[in-house]
C-alpha cells in the first residue's frame, strides 16, 4: 500500500528553527509537496520538490531524498503566525496525491 | 473568479436527509478534487475530475455519495441519507492538470457540513 508518515504534533520557540519529516512508501514517485493549513481554513501551497536537494524559499527550505523516500521542512525564525498543520504530499506513478495526515506545529513565545 | 469558491460555507441537516454541496475551481482548471477533513484530522481524498469525466471514484466511502462535472467547470457533491458520521469539512481543490511541477492544487474555503 500506499504510506505517508510525519510526526502528528511538534512544538518549538519562537526565533528557532525546526525541521518537520515526512517518509513516503508509493507506487512510484513524480513529487512532494509541502502544504500549510492554519486551523479551520484551508491548506495553501509551500513547496513542490521533484529532484533530490534542498530548495529555499525565505524563511521555509524543503529538502527531498528520493533513494531514501525522505523529505524535510525546515522553517527558520520560526514566528507565531507559523504555528499551523504542514501537510506533506507525494504524486505517485497515476499522478495522484497521496496525503500524509499532517504535522501540527505548536510555537511557543 | 480569483480563488476556488464552496457553497455553503456550513450546513446543518438532519440525519436521513440528502445534501448537495457545491464547487466553483478557478476558471481554466481542468483538475478537480474533493477531500474530507473531519477535525484534527489529514485529508480523506473522495474523487477526482480531469474535465468531466472522473477517473478515479476509489474515495467515496459509500454509495450514498456520487459527484458529478459539467461544463468541465462547476462540481457538486451529494450525499443521500446523511449520516451523523458524515459530518466534516468538505474541502474542493482545482488545478491546472494532472499533479506536478506548477500544477499545485488550489483549495477551496471548504463546507462545513454537520449532520444531527
Amino acid at each position: 500500500g500506499q504510506n505517508i508518515d510525519q510526526p502528528t504534533e511538534m512544538t518549538a520557540t519562537e526565533g528557532a528553527i525546526v525541521q518537520i519529516n515526512c517518509t513516503y512508501q508509493t507506487s512510484g514517485f513524480n513529487g512532494l509537496f509541502w502544504y500549510q493549513q492554519h486551523a479551520g481554513e484551508a491548506p495553501t501551497f509551500l513547496s513542490y520538490n521533484v529532484l533530490d536537494g534542498l530548495e529555499e524559499k525565505g524563511r521555509f527550505s524543503s529538502f527531498l531524498s528520493r533513494s531514501k523516500g525522505y523529505s524535510y521542512l525546515l522553517l527558520k525564525e520560526l514566528q507565531m503566525k507559523d504555528s499551523a498543520s504542514y501537510l506533506c504530499a507525494v504524486v505517485d506513478s497515476n499522478y495522484q496525491l497521496i496525503w500524509g495526515a499532517g504535522t501540527k506545529l505548536i510555537i511557543k513565545p | 473568479g480569483a480563488g476556488v469558491s464552496q457553497s455553503p460555507s456550513n450546513k446543518v441537516t438532519e440525519k436521513g436527509k440528502d445534501v448537495e454541496l457545491r464547487c466553483d475551481p478557478i476558471s481554466g482548471h481542468t483538475a478537480l478534487y474533493w477531500y474530507r477533513q473531519s477535525l484534527g484530522q489529514g485529508l480523506e481524498f473522495l474523487i477526482y475530475f480531469q474535465g468531466n469525466s472522473a477517473p478515479d471514484k476509489s474515495g467515496l466511502p459509500s454509495d450514498r455519495f456520487s459527484a458529478e462535472r459539467t461544463g468541465g467547470s462547476v462540481s457538486t457533491l451529494t450525499i443521500q441519507r446523511t449520516q451523523q458520521e458524515d459530518s466534516a469539512v468538505y474541502l474542493c481543490a482545482s488545478s491546472h492538470g494532472l499533479a506536478g511541477p506548477y500544477n499545485e492544487q488550489f483549495f477551496g474555503p471548504g463546507t462545513r457540513l454537520t449532520v444531527l
